[in-house]
């Protein structure tokens, strides 16, 4: 068990609606990065959280925003959704250090219909 | 630009050996992942190499070597259980993004 968790597990939400995501980290660590992944496709990097503060991003528009809360926790929020949004959307948590491996809670699947 | 290429499918009997490539073009380096995702599931973490060699964690051993840009991960005495999709990832150093590559499904066969 890798104490990370993420809710809801499965959404489903029409086009030009807003989501959003929740995942709680693994106690005692303060960085959480956020991962859209699509069927038969490797996880891609959306955002990271460092103590409450984004400190990366990757190749997604702003419609796709974050926060990460003082205990860590983080939400993913997701407005105008597209199509191409239907994916599994996983939280990874980690305590911050080069090299941490990343624990990867459930993941929420969102379909956009 | 960023680019990591590994198999997208392979196949090995149980109790096997088999050994799963990955090249990778980024604009920065530090360290670089195997996960093992299962059908369904979350990826969970195997290895992380940032220095050239082999680490070795059991029935896993993953090898880097930066100048080739290059790594594998060695799975031995195959079992039915490591059936599932193994994601190499990459961290550029300057940002500390990390990068998957679309993973390699391994069928396992009796």
């Amino acid at each position: 068990e890798t104490g990370v968790t993420q809710s809801p597990t499965h959404l489903i939400k029409t086009r030009g609606q807003q989501v959003t995501l929740r995942c709680s980290s693994q106690s005692g660590h303060n960085t959480v990065s956020w991962y859209q992944q699509a069927l038969g496709q490797g996880p891609q990097f959306i955002f990271q959280y460092y103590r409450e503060e984004e400190n990366g991003r990757g190749n997604f528009p702003p419609r796709f925003s974050g926060l990460q809360f003082p205990n860590y926790s983080s939400e993913l929020n997701v407005n105008a959704l597209e199509l191409d949004d239907s994916a599994l959307y996983l939280c990874a948590s980690s305590s911050g250090g080069l090299g941490d491996e990343q624990y990867f809670g459930p993941g929420t699947r969102l379909t956009v219909t | 630009g960023q680019n990591i290429d590994q198999p997208t499918e392979m196949t090995a009997t149980e109790g096997a050996i088999v050994q799963i490539n990955c090249t990778y073009q980024t604009s920065g380096f530090n360290g670089l992942f195997w996960y093992q995702q299962h059908a369904g599931e979350a990826p969970t973490f195997l290895s992380y190499n940032v220095l050239d060699g082999l680490e070795e964690k059991g029935r896993f051993s993953s090898f880097l070597s930066r100048s080739k840009g290059y790594s594998y991960l060695l799975l031995k005495e195959l079992q039915m259980k490591d059936s599932a999709s193994y994601l190499c990832a990459v961290r550029d150093d300057r940002d500390d993004k990390i990068i998957f590559g679309k993973g390699t499904r391994l069928h396992i066969l009796p």
